[in-house]
């Protein structure tokens, strides 16, 4: 069965660095998609980054990137310098087809991240 | 802009009664999706709809059923209302490569 696995309940950062969030995924699929999602306190999910499982190169999306790695089944998310706004809640999901008529998604537990000045 | 909307933010219900959550999207997309977001449990998906009248069951629709009259609205109904289902609600819809959510309803069932 697929699932996500999010291993960082919470994490600090200070403010200009760099943070990893950790996830990692399981499934029997080849075709897939992997997807991150932030939601602040205000409740909202907002779309972050995609990526497909025949990608070949890492997401890219602004200060966010997606450290793809297939063989090891990981699909970490990589924020660069920073800011107090990204402050939130963070949730890895996995699509099961990388297209398809049904798009469900499985999530993660989520990490929570908070931003120090 | 896909718009996707929730008609309550807040929502205190008693244990027991019916309830319809309802949600709305402008987008014209096919697929529609409710989910429950529990702390510790992430987003788990209740049903979900991928046509007019069409659904299918997610992984956890246990006390709850759908309805899908029209192509922009997707309402979740809770049949009757129990403690147990105390959560934040989601709806989303998709297109190609995103999911777009709602605002979600945050129901507390006395």
């Amino acid at each position: 069965a697929q699932k996500i696995t999010q291993t960082q309940p919470g994490m600090f950062v200070q403010e200009k660095e760099a943070v990893t969030l950790d996830c990692t995924y399981d499934t029997s699929d080849q075709s897939y998609g992997l997807f991150w999602y932030k939601q602040p306190s205000s409740g909202e999910m907002i779309f972050l980054i995609y990526q497909g499982s025949y990608d070949e190169q890492n997401a890219t999306e602004g200060r966010y990137s997606l450290n793809f790695q297939k063989a090891r089944k990981s699909a970490n998310l990589v924020i660069s310098a920073s800011q107090l706004g990204d402050s939130a809640m963070y949730f890895c999901a996995m699509r099961e087809r990388e297209s398809g008529a049904t798009n469900k998604l499985i999530f993660g537990t989520g990490t929570l991240l908070a931003v120090q000045p | 802009d896909v718009k996707v909307t929730q008609s309550s933010r807040y929502l205190v219900k008693r244990t027991g009664e019916k309830v319809f959550l309802e949600c709305v999207q402008d987008m014209d997309h096919e697929n529609m999706f409710w989910y429950r977001q529990d702390p510790g449990l992430g987003l788990r998906l209740i049903y979900f709809s991928y046509d007019v009248k069409m659904k299918e069951k997610g992984d956890i629709p246990e006390g709850y059923s759908v309805s899908r009259e029209k192509k922009e609205r997707f309402s979740l109904i809770l049949e009757s209302a129990s403690t147990n289902q105390t959560s934040m609600y989601l709806c989303a819809t998709d297109r190609l490569n995103e999911q777009f959510f709602g605002p979600g309803t945050r129901l507390t069932v006395l």
